[in-house]
């Protein structure tokens, strides 16, 4: 089975700080991507990666970049946290680019920022 | 644009059937995803349409119309553990594996 696993299930931050949320799949995966969840607004897509080093954004980059510098891991970043960034936080990864296989995800980090 | 419509939320009794529709209209089609998500939980994967047609798994069944942009998701036999957020996501390029998910539709049974 593909394991995705988070760095934290809960983290409370402070309005200013710079944030890392880490993400690591077991199943040499190509694709890894990061969303947030909020009531009534759905999963939106933040940042993706297809490759090592290669980035793209999603729906909502702003106020957001990522890591990948090795195939298992993709990290968040919020550069400078602000409360609109309070959120759940779900990393998911899927095979190869192109393909249609579904995208696996970890148990989410919910995030707060006061 | 890209939007994809399903109802927010659904009361269906245990033991019964209930159909979760979803309405897609979105820059391209290339198959389409239902995930369960149990409050708190990560979702799960349950079915991917490509074609046309019915793709039965068990208690879940999900249905496809590519012309009416239109999917649905079967659940028979409700159990109490099928309470759940059910998650309709199109994959819009056959380039990339990028998908669009809908908000989601809250189903809550009842014994």
């Amino acid at each position: 089975d593909v394991k995705v696993t988070q760095s934290s299930r809960y983290l409370v931050k402070r309005t200013g700080e710079k944030v890392f949320l880490e993400c690591v799949q077991d199943m040499d995966h190509e694709n890894m991507f990061w969303y947030r969840q909020d009531p009534g607004l759905g999963l939106r897509l933040i940042y993706f990666s297809y490759d090592v080093k290669m980035k793209e954004k999603g729906d909502i980059p702003e106020g957001y970049s990522v890591s990948r510098e090795k195939k298992e891991r993709f990290s968040l970043i919020l550069e400078s946290a602000s409360t609109n960034q309070t959120s759940m936080y779900l990393c998911a990864s899927s095979l190869s680019r192109g393909s249609n296989q579904p995208q696996h995800f970890g148990d989410g980090t919910r995030l707060s920022i006061l | 644009g890209q939007n994809i419509d399903q109802p927010t939320e659904m009361t269906a009794t245990e033991g019964a059937i209930v159909q979760i529709n979803c309405t897609y209209q979105t820059s391209g089609f290339n198959g389409l995803f239902w995930y369960q998500q149990h409050a708190g939980e990560a979702p799960t994967f349950l079915s991917y349409n490509v074609l046309d047609g019915l793709e039965e798994k068990g208690r879940f069944s999900s249905f496809l119309s590519r012309s009416k942009g239109y999917s649905y998701l079967l659940l028979k036999e409700l159990q109490m553990k099928d309470s759940a957020s059910y998650l309709c996501a199109v994959r819009p390029y056959s380039s990339a594996s990028k998908i669009i998910f809908g908000s989601g539709t809250r189903l809550s049974i009842r014994p």
